[in-house]
């Protein structure tokens, strides 16, 4: 069974810093890694679909890079904006779409 | 819009009662979801439906019981719940069909969810 695990669990973040978190998981049997975002009230969207090893992916502020064989992927967000406040949650797929808890992400003005 | 549309976004219902949450999607996919997401909790699968066909049930215990009439609806069915099934339903459906078919590259898209309170 695939077990996602995504720290930390919150983060605080000045406006205009950067951060980043991290989303692990089982190396073995990897088939796809998603990426979320989830606006309070909203619906969970995705942000991210990565496959490969090495894979580096990008949309506006926001990255993503993939490495499959020690089983972990990280999420950066370049000048962090109050629009990027939201829970990131990470889902790691064999046969089916397995969710990490998220990082609870706080922009501070 | 994600093209996923769940009802009611909110639900109240005693421990006696019977009521369904419905989850319709327009986007052409062959497969469906149910998530449970109780607080502190990560999002938990309960049912799989691919091509209509029940795929898989996550040890979900039998006062939950889903209904998927078409590739476009799903529905989830209460009967006799406890407070503690008190949580966010949210409902998704991505492109996959069957195994031979899975398509890695695809994303899910989730409706709004159903907040459930069981009193």
């Amino acid at each position: 069974i695939l077990n996602v695990e995504q720290s930390p669990q919150s983060l605080h973040v000045q406006e205009g810093d950067s951060t980043n978190f991290t989303c692990s998981f089982p190396s073995s049997n990897f088939y796809a890694l998603h990426w979320y975002r989830w606006e309070t009230a909203k619906s969970p969207e995705a942000l991210f679909v990565m496959t490969l090893n090495g894979d580096e992916k990008k949309k506006g502020r926001i990255s993503a890079t993939l490495n499959t064989k020690e089983g972990y992927s990280y999420l950066y967000i370049k000048g962090s904006q109050p629009e990027d406040s939201a829970t990131y949650l990470c889902a790691g797929k064999d046969d089916k779409i397995i969710f990490g808890k998220g990082t609870r992400l706080h922009i501070l003005p | 819009e994600t093209g996923v549309t769940q009802t009611p976004r909110h639900l109240v219902m005693g421990m006696t009662n019977k009521k369904s949450l419905k989850c319709e999607q327009h986007l052409g996919h062959n497969a469906m979801y149910w998530y449970k997401q109780s607080a502190k909790k990560p999002l938990e699968l309960m049912f799989v439906y691919n091509f209509k066909e029940q795929t898989e049930n996550n040890s979900v215990p039998s006062r939950f019981s889903p209904e998927c009439p078409n590739s476009s609806h799903l529905f989830l069915h209460l009967h006799t719940l406890q407070p503690e099934d008190s949580a966010l339903y949210l409902c998704a459906s991505s492109p996959e069909g069957g195994a031979e078919t899975l398509d890695l590259n695809t994303e899910a898209f989730f409706g709004q969810g159903t907040r459930l309170t069981v009193v």
